[in-house]
Formats: C-alpha cells, sequence, structure tokens
C-alpha cells in the first residue's frame, strides 16, 4: 500500500532552472495538496485541487504552477527556479468526507536546493 | 483568513515528564482540528483530531487533545513523555465548508533519556 509518493526525492536545481515535482496517490482521495516546510515557519499551502481538473491557490502560490490531469497525480512546476523556493516540499491528499473531517497523508517529501 | 499559533517553539523535557503543547485558532466558526507529529526525517503523521462530540480526544501513542471552544484552542497533552516522542509537533485547522488546511508553525519537542 503506497499511499501518497512524491518524486524526486532530492533534487538541486541552478537558479532560473525548471522542474517538475511529481505526486501520485492510489487512495482515490479527491483532493490534493502541496506544502513546503520552512524552519520556524510550520506548513504553507502553496497550491490545492479539489479534484481532476481543478486547481486553486494557496498562502504561497508565486513562482509555482500545478496540474491535476488525472484524478491520481498532482504536479507542481518551477518554471524559474529562485533560491528563496529551496524548500522541502510535501503533496498530501485526503478523501471527501461529510462536515470535511478527512485527514491529510502525506508523502515522504522532496528537498529541493536552488543554488 | 486563519491563523494557527503554536506559542511554543522549542521544548525540552526529560522522560516521564508531562507535557502540554499549546495550540490557538482565529476562526470563530466551525472547524475540524488535528495535531500531527514528525518524527526526525520522515514525514507528517496523525496522532489525533477533533470535528464533534467529547471535547477531550485521545490519539496515538498515549497523546490526548482537548478542545476548548471559548478559547479557541487545541492543547496537546501527554502524561509521561518518553526519549521516542523526541520529533516536531504541528497543529492544523480547517473550516469545515473548506477545503484548505492551516498549519501552526511547528513546535520542536527533545526528550532526554
Amino acid at each position: 500500500n503506497a499511499g501518497v509518493t512524491q518524486t524526486p526525492k532530492f533534487r538541486v536545481l541552478k537558479t532560473g532552472q525548471s522542474m517538475t515535482l511529481l505526486c501520485a496517490q492510489d487512495m482515490n482521495h479527491e483532493y490534493m495538496y502541496w506544502y513546503r516546510q520552512d524552519p520556524g515557519m510550520g506548513l504553507r499551502l502553496i497550491h490545492y485541487s479539489v479534484g481532476e481538473g481543478t486547481t486553486a491557490k494557496g498562502e504561497v502560490p508565486d513562482g509555482y504552477n500545478v496540474s491535476r490531469l488525472k484524478k491520481q497525480n498532482f504536479l507542481l512546476g518551477l518554471e524559474s527556479a529562485a533560491p528563496s523556493q529551496t524548500s522541502v516540499y510535501f503533496c498530501a491528499s485526503r478523501p471527501r468526507t461529510v462536515g470535511n473531517t478527512g485527514e491529510l497523508f502525506f508523502g515522504e517529501g522532496s528537498r529541493l536546493t536552488v543554488l | 483568513a486563519q491563523s494557527v499559533s503554536q506559542h511554543n517553539h522549542h521544548v525540552i523535557l526529560s522522560e516521564a515528564a508531562s507535557l502540554e503543547l499549546g495550540c490557538n485558532y482565529s476562526y470563530g466558526g466551525t472547524v475540524n482540528l488535528f495535531w500531527y507529529v514528525q518524527y526526525p526525517g520522515q514525514h507528517l503523521q496523525l496522532l489525533l483530531k477533533y470535528f464533534s462530540g467529547d471535547p477531550l480526544v485521545k490519539g496515538i501513542k498515549g497523546f490526548e487533545a482537548e478542545f476548548i471552544k471559548s478559547k479557541f484552542s487545541f492543547n496537546l497533552r501527554k502524561p509521561s513523555v518518553q526519549w521516542s516522542d523526541t520529533a516536531e509537533y504541528f497543529c492544523a485547522v480547517n473550516e469545515i465548508n473548506f477545503n484548505k488546511f492551516y498549519f501552526g508553525s511547528g513546535t520542536k519537542l527533545n526528550v532526554k533519556p
């Protein structure tokens, strides 16, 4: 039972390069999220999706794009990486439930360094 | 926008000491509340959650939390910590009619053996 899988786990980029992080979940969850984790700042929501073909902005969306072409996948793209995007990125998913009570299930994280 | 405050950024305890970590949120409507734990080098895992009913909820590994609506608080407690509880703890809130989760800045717990 894989749950939420993120690839790659580690990546080093130079400023201005582009890359895509892939998140895949096998739990048939409707909702998917991308967070970044920085020391002392907790988790901040970048973008999220409430279903296939839909995306929405979170707290810190600038410099990122996302796509959800398939229900099980949620891609996070950096078109032109900046050092400020050095962070650990977590993908999460959760099921649609009555009262929105479903908890988030997290992937293992992707550590990105931008030089 | 919703905000979640965790006032204790770093807590150091000896084994068998009692733990209480504070969490306050700003939203006045109906919310669901969560505590997550992140062990070193790992992803976040759910400790417990509250969405209705008894305001005292019990989670895994002997943790519990109490929801006090009048204080907008959801504090995490454990009567006797172990070295293996060394981790970072995050409080999270989501409003029942919205899909965003808001996280606190986290509390690092260091338990000395």
